[in-house]
């Protein structure tokens, strides 16, 4: 079936350095790839996503790069702040459209 | 626009019981989506609905159930508890299926 394997499970950085989280994907028809950040407690919140026929989407300080050959995708922080601390899932849309999660980045910016 | 509402947010329920869970999405969103999340699985599907209609089905057995309503309110019932139903459920909504998600708080279920 469907899968989406996310690496580091736990990943602490210096504040000021960049934060890269990876996954892929096993079905060759997803088209669609979401990034959810989830603080303690709270619900997931959207905070990139890209579609497969984009191989690279920024937002201010949020990156992600999509291989669709390598059926890969990444997350990249870039001057990573303390408030940045959270878990962070990655996800796959197969079709017809069921999102697949990675099973999460714990990520650490220390001040 | 009030976001993905969930209701209740807290329950306790015994072995054996059954459980309602309440979802009222973002207005205009007629798509809602179901995932349970442990510490262990992380988020696991469970179903869609979109115009009443189940779209997409998780592996979970048939003890999982739902619904949606002509208003795009959906419910998630589990029969007979176990154990391991302990979990975070969280409601999520879109427009139409091809669009992202936005997510509730969850409904914390403790199973004792």
């Amino acid at each position: 079936g469907e899968n989406v394997e996310q690496h580091p499970s736990t990943l602490s950085v210096q504040e000021g350095d960049s934060a890269v989280i990876k996954c892929t994907y096993s079905d060759s028809a997803s088209n669609y790839f979401p990034w959810y950040k989830q603080e303690l407690g709270k619900r997931p919140q959207l905070i990139i996503d890209i579609r497969s026929n984009v191989g690279e989407k920024k937002d201010q300080r949020i990156a992600v790069t999509l291989n669709k050959t390598a059926k890969h995708f990444s997350l990249h922080i870039t001057e990573t702040q303390p408030e940045d601390s959270a878990v962070y899932f990655c996800a796959a849309s197969s079709p017809p459209d069921k999102l697949i999660f990675g099973t999460g980045t714990r990520l650490q910016v220390f001040p | 626009k009030a976001g993905v509402t969930q209701t209740p947010r807290y329950l306790i329920k015994t072995r054996g019981q059954q459980v309602t869970l309440s979802c009222s999405p973002i207005s205009g969103h007629r798509s809602v989506s179901w995932y349970q999340q442990t510490p262990g699985q992380g988020l696991q599907f469970l179903f869609e609905y979109f115009s009443e209609t189940q779209r997409n089905k998780g592996n979970f057995p048939g003890r999982f159930s739902g619904r949606q309503f002509s208003n795009s309110r959906s419910e998630m019932n589990v029969s007979t508890l176990e154990l391991g139903d302990s979990a975070l459920y969280l409601c999520a909504s879109r427009p139409t299926p091809n669009q992202p998600q936005h997510f509730g708080d969850g409904t914390r279920l403790s199973i004792l």
